[in-house]
């Protein structure tokens, strides 16, 4: 499984766009990206997931380059509900028994 | 929508005791994961199941044992117990679509091990 390095923390503000980018140099062909949002003593919700260029929905967008080396999470104005872990995840899906392999997060703390 | 179901939200045991976690996952979900979180650590893979057969395996203790039943839903046995099992425990249910696989969690089981 591809290992990912993503910040610790990072801070902002209400009403901010933030990028949290996720390196995962040995990312393999067959491997989607996959980022998860988590509040304390709660399951990883689902926010996003992409394979190759840009992958938008209602709360975030994320952008994998060519390489596919890197991937950045964008969430738009954020707000002070928005302070979470967020977790980026690679690996391959499909066919059942995919394990998600968690790494070291980013506690984003947003404030007023 | 329907999301996973874990049962029961929390639970209180002595060690060398017993429990049983149980998970019912989404819907037409065919496949279930186990995932350990300890206190301030990142959620952990346990053990999965596709089509109720065991699909991989992770850092589950031997004193650990799951399986999927008929309808989906899905059991964790915990035995003997120690204090280092007390964590937050998530079943994650899948199925395979084309284009990709999404993990949906439950909202887990806090188990504490006194």
């Amino acid at each position: 499984l591809a290992k990912t390095t993503q910040p610790i923390s990072m801070d902002s503000y209400e009403g901010q766009e933030v990028n949290i980018t996720c390196s995962h140099n040995n990312i393999a062909t067959n491997d989607y990206i996959t980022w998860y949002q988590q509040f304390p003593s709660q399951g990883p919700r689902f926010i996003i997931q992409g394979y190759k260029t840009k992958v938008t929905n209602e709360v975030a967008s994320l952008f994998i380059p060519a390489d596919r080396k890197s991937s950045t999470l964008s969430l738009p104005r954020v707000s002070l509900s928005d302070t979470a872990v967020y977790y980026c995840l690679v690996g391959a899906l499909g066919g059942g028994g995919n394990k998600l392999t968690f790494g070291t997060g980013t506690q984003l703390k947003v404030e007023l | 929508a329907a999301g996973v179901i874990q049962s029961p939200r929390h639970l209180i045991k002595e060690k060398r005791e017993t429990a049983t976690l149980k998970c019912y996952p989404i819907p037409r979900h065919d496949t279930v994961y186990w995932y350990q979180q300890g206190p301030g650590q990142d959620p952990q893979f346990l053990i999965s199941f596709y089509e109720k057969m065991q699909s991989d395996k992770g850092s589950i203790p031997d004193r650990f044992s799951a399986q999927q039943f008929s309808d989906y839903h899905s059991e964790l046995n915990m035995s003997s117990l120690e204090l280092g099992d007390s964590a937050l425990y998530f079943c994650a249910s899948s199925t395979t679509r084309r284009g990709g696989e999404t993990q949906y969690f439950g909202p887990g089981t806090r188990l504490l091990v006194l």
